[in-house]
């Protein structure tokens, strides 16, 4: 597609519940990043794609939080039992390369919302 | 950890004014980019520094890498309405990396 597409844009969800978030990079774009931003705050760096392989998952928050990419193009990021702490927008980046000297193109993000 | 600050958190100023933004660390960083984000959109980079001391400009936004690749500033001359909007740097860290700083907010009134 002509950017990178996130759904939904807009999540209310139950404490306890799982939700996932879908991230549709650029095609061609071999780089895929989750980012977490909480209000006041920067970017939190979740986790990194390249290709479908995740070399670093550092950045999760706990192991509630999962993620895949699959066919090198979508990815899912998976939130098992919510936590109001987990309350955020949750943001996916792609980039042609690995190497941030290029820049990533960002989704608009899902806002997560835990009642 | 590498960091990054920003100052200042929050800028209010008069269409036509000049302002400048700041971002620092303690650390060294491979790049240096800048985005801008509106409200219910993902950051848009504006502009990526690579080499100390380096100076680029678009329109009215002119970007400074520090020497030492620590720090960046951002000056944007007669400010407009349509610049409002949070101001995020972003350091390349060597890999894959990219550390954000929390962004400086400016509101341009007409």
């Amino acid at each position: 597609g002509a950017g990178v597409s996130q759904s939904p844009s807009n999540k209310v969800t139950e404490k306890g519940k799982d939700v996932e978030l879908r991230c549709d990079p650029i095609s061609g774009h071999t780089a895929l990043y989750w980012y977490r931003q909480s209000l006041g705050q920067g970017l939190e760096f979740l986790i990194y794609f390249q290709g479908n392989s995740a070399p670093d998952k550092s950045g999760l928050p706990s192991d509630r939080f999962s993620a895949e990419r699959t066919g090198g193009s979508v990815s899912t990021l998976t939130i098992q039992r919510t936590q109001q702490e987990d309350s955020a927008v949750y943001l996916c980046a792609s980039s042609l390369r690995a190497n941030p000297n290029y820049g990533y193109t960002f989704g608009s993000g899902t806002r997560l919302t835990v009642v | 950890t590498q960091l990054l600050e920003q100052s200042p958190q929050f800028l209010s100023i008069q269409e036509g004014e000049n302002l400048t933004v700041y971002c620092n660390s303690s650390s060294v960083f491979s790049s240096l980019q800048w985005y801008r984000q509106e409200p219910g959109e993902g950051p848009v980079l504006l502009v990526t520094v690579v080499t100390g001391g380096e100076v680029k400009k678009l329109k009215r936004l002119t970007f400074q890498f520090g020497d030492a690749r620590k720090d960046s500033s951002l000056h944007i001359t007669a400010a407009q309405p349509g610049d409002t909007g949070l101001y995020l740097c972003a350091g390349g860290t060597g890999g894959f990396k990219t550390i954000f700083g929390a962004g400086t907010r400016l509101f341009v009134k007409a």
